[in-house]
This record gives structure tokens, C-alpha cells and sequence, in this order.
């Protein structure tokens, strides 16, 4: 049972792109969770979503930054017109239930902004 | 709301030390408690975690935690430390309603010294 994969491992951008992140859920998982890890800090908690729902996005930026858990596919959180502040590494987690469960963490994707 | 504080964000030790790193938190309802490695350049992993039961939870690699409810703590041990072990430790609270919402604390960077 493979873990939960992210992609691309690194990325990097211009101030004013536009960055996707992706994750794959672990077989069998159906909730996905988003953290973000600025340096020296740790990981913030952004958004859970189920399938084709956001349940709490209470994390997340208002502006710029999005995500979506479709039917087919990976996770994706989107964020637009990226700036050096969005310089970060971006975890995605999953869990097969929202009760008494564990999530478990994927690698991770270090988004960089030049 | 939850918070978690790591009273050490910096901690050097000798090989074969013990350790003992902090973890306190702050949240009404009822918790589960990790805690995580991060290896330089790596993902999270899971060293830990308690839901309910024997308060001494054993983990991987040697290290346990003990969860004192009336004190909101859950204190990483280990007797005897290794160079292999410096990495990031990081500890996490969720509720015991939402798998994945986890608060994390800053983290705590461990090194030993060979």
C-alpha cells in the first residue's frame, strides 16, 4: 500500500505564477488534510476536504489560495500570482476516517518563489 | 482554541544522553497526541501517539511519551540517545473529533553530538 504521495517534490516559481500542488490519498482514504511549514516554524493546518467537499478551510488564506478533492484524482491546492511569501513546504495528509484516526503525511512539496 | 507549546526549541546532547524534550497543550475536549520526526530533507514520520489507555506509549527507535492529563503534557523520552537521532521533533494535538485538524507545536531542534 503505497504512502501518501505529493507532487512535484520541489517547485519552483516567478512571483506572479501560479503553483499546483498535488497528493494522492493512501488506498482507501477519503480525507485529505493541507499544512503548510513556513521556516523555522511548524506545520500549520490550511484545509480538510472529503471528496468533492471542503469541510474547513479555516487556514486557509483568503485570497490567492484554493483547493479542491474531485471525485477522480489527486488533491490539488492551487495558489495564484505566488509571492516570496508563499516560499514554504506544503504537506498534504490523509485518513481513512475523520473519528479516532490517524492521518498520515505525505513527503512533502517545497515550493519555492524567486 | 488549541495550542501546543515545546518549552526547548534547541536542545545538544552528548551520545548515550537521555532526553527529555517538553510538549504541553492547551484544548477543551478530549485529544490525541503525537509526535513526529523530520529527518533533514525529509517528510514526517511518526514516532508515537496516544488515544487512550496506558498513559506510557511506546514508540519506534527506542522513544516513549507520557501523557499527564491533569498537567496537559506528553514529555518525549528516550534513555540513551544516538548521533542518528538529531532530526526536528515536533508535537501535535488533534481532537478527538477531526483526525487530521492537528495544531503542532514550533518544534524542537535536536542535535547529538558523536
Amino acid at each position: 500500500n503505497a504512502g501518501v504521495m505529493q507532487n512535484p517534490r520541489h517547485l519552483v516559481r516567478r512571483r506572479g505564477q501560479e503553483a499546483r500542488l498535488r497528493c494522492s490519498p493512501m488506498k482507501g482514504h477519503s480525507h485529505v488534510y493541507w499544512y503548510r511549514q513556513l521556516p523555522e516554524e511548524g506545520l500549520k493546518f490550511m484545509v480538510y476536504l472529503q471528496k468533492e467537499n471542503i469541510i474547513d478551510e479555516s487556514g486557509m488564506p483568503k485570497e490567492r489560495f484554493s483547493a479542491e478533492f474531485p471525485k477522480e484524482g489527486p488533491s490539488i491546492l492551487r495558489i495564484q500570482q505566488v509571492v516570496r511569501g508563499d516560499s514554504a513546504a506544503y504537506f498534504c495528509a490523509s485518513s481513512p476516517e475523520r473519528w479516532r484516526a490517524e492521518a498520515f503525511f505525505g513527503q512533502g512539496t517545497r515550493l519555492t518563489v524567486v | 482554541a488549541q495550542s501546543v507549546s515545546q518549552h526547548n526549541h534547541h536542545v545538544i546532547l552528548s551520545e548515550a544522553a537521555s532526553l527529555e524534550l517538553g510538549c504541553n497543550y492547551s484544548y477543551g475536549g478530549t485529544v490525541n497526541l503525537f509526535w513526529y520526526v523530520q529527518y533533514p530533507g525529509q517528510h514526517l514520520q511518526l514516532l508515537l501517539k496516544y488515544f487512550s489507555g496506558d498513559p506510557l506509549v511506546k514508540g519506534i527507535k527506542g522513544f516513549e511519551a507520557e501523557f499527564i492529563k491533569s498537567k496537559f503534557s506528553f514529555n518525549l523520552r528516550k534513555p540513551s540517545v544516538q548521533w542518528s537521532d538529531t532530526a526536528e521533533y515536533f508535537c501535535a494535538v488533534t481532537p478527538n473529533t477531526n483526525a487530521g485538524k492537528s495544531t503542532f507545536g514550533d518544534g524542537t531542534t535536536l542535535t547529538v553530538k558523536p
